[in-house]
């Protein structure tokens, strides 16, 4: 079955500190893999999207690894801001489907002052 | 551009009532998604539209319908409301792969 697995399922950090989110996933044919940050009460916004030949990918202070071997991927964010608290959502794109999305269920990141 | 716009931000109804969400994009996007985010979950695909005149289904379909006439719009309308199908409803617009999101509407089924 095509699932995405996310942990932990909710993390508290202090402001300035760096953390990992883990996102683990069963999708196949593999295609792409998406972080995606989502505000309360907001859309997903996109923060990065890794194809299988891609191991590492940055977007400012935050930076996704992918293991197409071990279908395991992390989003790490470095000096946490308070802007960052928010859910972060691993999706995976299959190969004979680009439109329909596997979401994860999200980490929910709150960065304490 | 405004991105991708959704109406109405809330909205409660009763259960067997139906009504239609809004969403437009203007960023001349061909694809156009329709989600749902029940809590603790994961976005379900509703429906999608590779372009005017052309809509699927997704995973989640059913009590749902939609229509594509123009390529910036791309309504979705609920038939006989159920409270299962309270929750927050995204519409997404995307070029290729990187799907571009509205704020969302928060719809309660009593």
């Amino acid at each position: 079955k095509n699932q995405v697995e996310q942990s932990p399922q909710s993390l508290i950090i202090l402001e300035g500190k760096n953390c990992t989110l883990q996102c683990n996933y069963t999708v196949s044919p593999f295609s792409n893999l998406r972080w995606y940050k989502q505000d309360t009460g907001r859309g997903p916004v996109s923060l990065t999207i890794m194809t299988f030949s891609e191991n590492t990918k940055s977007n400012g202070r935050y930076t996704a690894t992918l293991d197409a071997d071990t279908k395991q991927s992390s989003l790490h964010i470095t000096a946490s801001q308070l802007s960052d608290s928010a859910s972060y959502i691993c999706v995976v794109s299959r190969l004979d489907s680009n439109y329909q999305l596997i979401w994860g269920a999200g980490t929910k990141l709150i960065i304490k002052p | 551009n405004a991105g991708v716009t959704q109406t109405p931000k809330f909205r409660i109804l009763k259960i067997g009532q139906s009504m239609t969400l809004q969403c437009t994009q203007d960023m001349n996007h061909n694809y156009m998604y329709w989600y749902r985010q029940d809590p603790g979950m994961g976005l379900k695909l509703i429906y999608y539209s590779v372009g005017a005149g052309i809509t699927d289904k997704g995973e989640v379909p059913n009590g749902y319908n939609v229509s594509r006439s123009t390529t910036e719009d791309f309504p979705l309308r609920l038939e006989l409301a159920a409270p299962s199908q309270t929750s927050v409803y995204f519409c997404a617009s995307s070029p290729r792969h990187e799907q571009y999101f509205g704020p969302g509407t928060r719809l309660t089924v009593t």
